[in-house]
C-alpha cells in the first residue's frame, strides 16, 4: 500500500533552516507529482509547493515563493522541502502528499498523505 | 480563490443526514475536492472533481455542485464519520476552506 513518511521536524530556533524529507513506498514514485502542505492552528490547511514527476518543474504558493525549495530524488523515492530562515509563523504540521495523477496528468488533488512532521519554531 | 464553508459546526446524531456547504469566491468549474480529517490524523480524500468518490470511499458520501456552490452529503452518519471536513479547489493554485466540524449531538 501507499506509504509516505515525513522526517526532519522538531523544535527549531527562529532564523535557523529546515529540511524535511518524505520517503515514499508502495507505488511508482517517479510517476507521481508530489506536494508539500502545512497546517497551522490559526491558518488552517495551506498548500506550499508541488514538484513534477521528473523533478524538472516546481511551483509554489504565491506567499511561499522565494522562501521554500521543493526537490526530489527519484533514486531514493524521496521528496524534500527546505526553508532557509524560519520564523514563528512557520510553526505547523508539514505534510507531503501524492498528487491524484491519471496517466501523466496531475490533477491537483491529494490522494495519499504522510502522517505529518511537526515543526515548532521557538527560541 | 477563497473557499467559505458552512456551517462551522454541525451537531447531528448517528443515522442523520449531513449536508455541508462550500462556496468559492469565483467559479472553480468542477475542480473541487472534499477531505475528512480526524484528530491527530492527516486529511483523507473523499471526493474529487466535485462528485467523484475516491478509491475506497463508501457510497454514503456524495458530492455535488459546480461553479461557486458545492455540497458534500453524508446520507446516514456512521460513528466514524464524526470529524472535520474541508473543501479544496484546484482551478487555481490549491486553496482550502476553513472546515466544517461534524460532531455528535
Amino acid at each position: 500500500q501507499v506509504q509516505l513518511v515525513e522526517s526532519g521536524g522538531g523544535v527549531v530556533q527562529p532564523g535557523r533552516s529546515l529540511r524535511l524529507s518524505c520517503a515514499a513506498s508502495g507505488f511508482t514514485f517517479s510517476d507521481s507529482a508530489m506536494h508539500w502542505l502545512r497546517q497551522a492552528p490559526v491558518k488552517g490547511l495551506e498548500w506550499v509547493a508541488v514538484i513534477s514527476p521528473d523533478g524538472r518543474s516546481q511551483y509554489y504558493a504565491d506567499s511561499m515563493k522565494g522562501q521554500f525549495t521543493i526537490s526530489r530524488d527519484n533514486s531514493k523515492n524521496t521528496v524534500y522541502l527546505q526553508k532557509k530562515t524560519l520564523t514563528t509563523e512557520d510553526t505547523a504540521v508539514y505534510y507531503c502528499a501524492r498528487d491524484l495523477t491519471f496517466g501523466t496528468m496531475a490533477q491537483g488533488y491529494f490522494d495519499s498523505w504522510g502522517q505529518g512532521a511537526v515543526v515548532t519554531v521557538s527560541s | 480563490i477563497v473557499l467559505t464553508q458552512s456551517p462551522a459546526t454541525l451537531s447531528l446524531s448517528p443515522g442523520d443526514r449531513a449536508t455541508l456547504s462550500c462556496r468559492a469566491s469565483q467559479s472553480v468549474s468542477s475542480y473541487l475536492a472534499w477531505y475528512q480529517q480526524k484528530p491527530g490524523q492527516a486529511p483523507r480524500l473523499l471526493i474529487y472533481g466535485a462528485s467523484n468518490r475516491a478509491t475506497g470511499i463508501p457510497t454514503r458520501f456524495s458530492g455535488s455542485g459546480s461553479g461557486t456552490d458545492f455540497t458534500l452529503t453524508i446520507s446516514s452518519l456512521e460513528p466514524e464519520d464524526f470529524a472535520v471536513y474541508y473543501c479544496q479547489q484546484r482551478s487555481d493554485w490549491p486553496t482550502f476552506g476553513g472546515g466544517t466540524r461534524v460532531d455528535i449531538k
